[in-house]
């Protein structure tokens, strides 16, 4: 299995505060990403990496912003939190491999109240 | 856009019914297909791919076929088990971005 860890696993926050989730992974993968999972909405991408340093938005990226200064770690920063940013967030890491496939981190449940 | 749509749940069965949960796709290109079932308080986890038209993925008795025709990655399984009950995600990967579709829950009753 990909060692992929995320941390905190749940958070409970006020809104109007910075939050920072961490996704770290162990085997050097190239391609990193932040999803959130809401009812009724499936997994929406909110940013994605290519390497380190390297970044790009997806469809649900407003509000957040990410980092990734290392090839193991991808922070997702939600820079005043708000309500509706109450979710459950998952990272994933891209296996290289026919086809290349994704395999989740173990989530984080965030509240804001 | 690239897109994937999937039946609507809940689906709930009895032991030892037979499974089929819909999922279509729109992309551009050929993309590979997958499924994703998530137990309750974890992540996602890979049950099968496919790469290409007429690919038969399979795993753990659940199978879905790749049907270019139809756009279509159907998954199936002959005989359900409570264990089975969970979220089945259908997902398409084009270039190195993931879609996926809004989950199907499953209930399997003894």
């Amino acid at each position: 299995d990909a060692g992929i860890t995320q941390s905190p696993r749940h958070k409970v926050t006020e809104t109007g505060t910075p939050v920072t989730l961490r996704c770290h992974q162990t085997e050097n993968h190239r391609y990193m990403y932040w999803y959130r999972q809401d009812p009724g909405h499936g997994l929406r991408l909110i940013h994605y990496s290519y390497g380190v340093k390297d970044t790009d938005k997806g469809e649900v990226s407003d509000g957040y912003s990410v980092s990734r200064s290392k090839t193991e770690d991808f922070l997702l920063t939600l820079e005043s939190a708000t309500s509706s940013q109450t979710s459950v967030y998952f990272c994933a890491i891209q296996i290289t491999g026919a086809p290349a496939e994704q395999f989740f981190g173990p989530g984080t449940r965030l509240t804001v109240l | 856009g690239d897109s994937v749509t999937q039946m609507e749940g809940p689906v709930t069965l009895s032991e030892e019914a037979f499974l089929t949960i819909n999922c279509t796709y729109t992309a551009t290109g050929y993309p590979s297909l997958f499924w994703y079932v998530q137990y309750p308080g974890e992540g996602l986890q890979l049950l099968l791919k496919a790469t290409k038209a007429d690919d038969k993925g399979s795993n753990k008795g659940f199978e879905a076929t790749y049907r270019k025709e139809t756009t279509s990655f159907h998954l199936e399984k002959g005989s359900v088990q409570v264990s089975d009950s969970a979220v089945y995600f259908c997902a398409l990967r084009t270039g190195n971005q993931f879609y996926f579709g809004t989950g199907t829950s499953l209930t399997v009753i003894p």
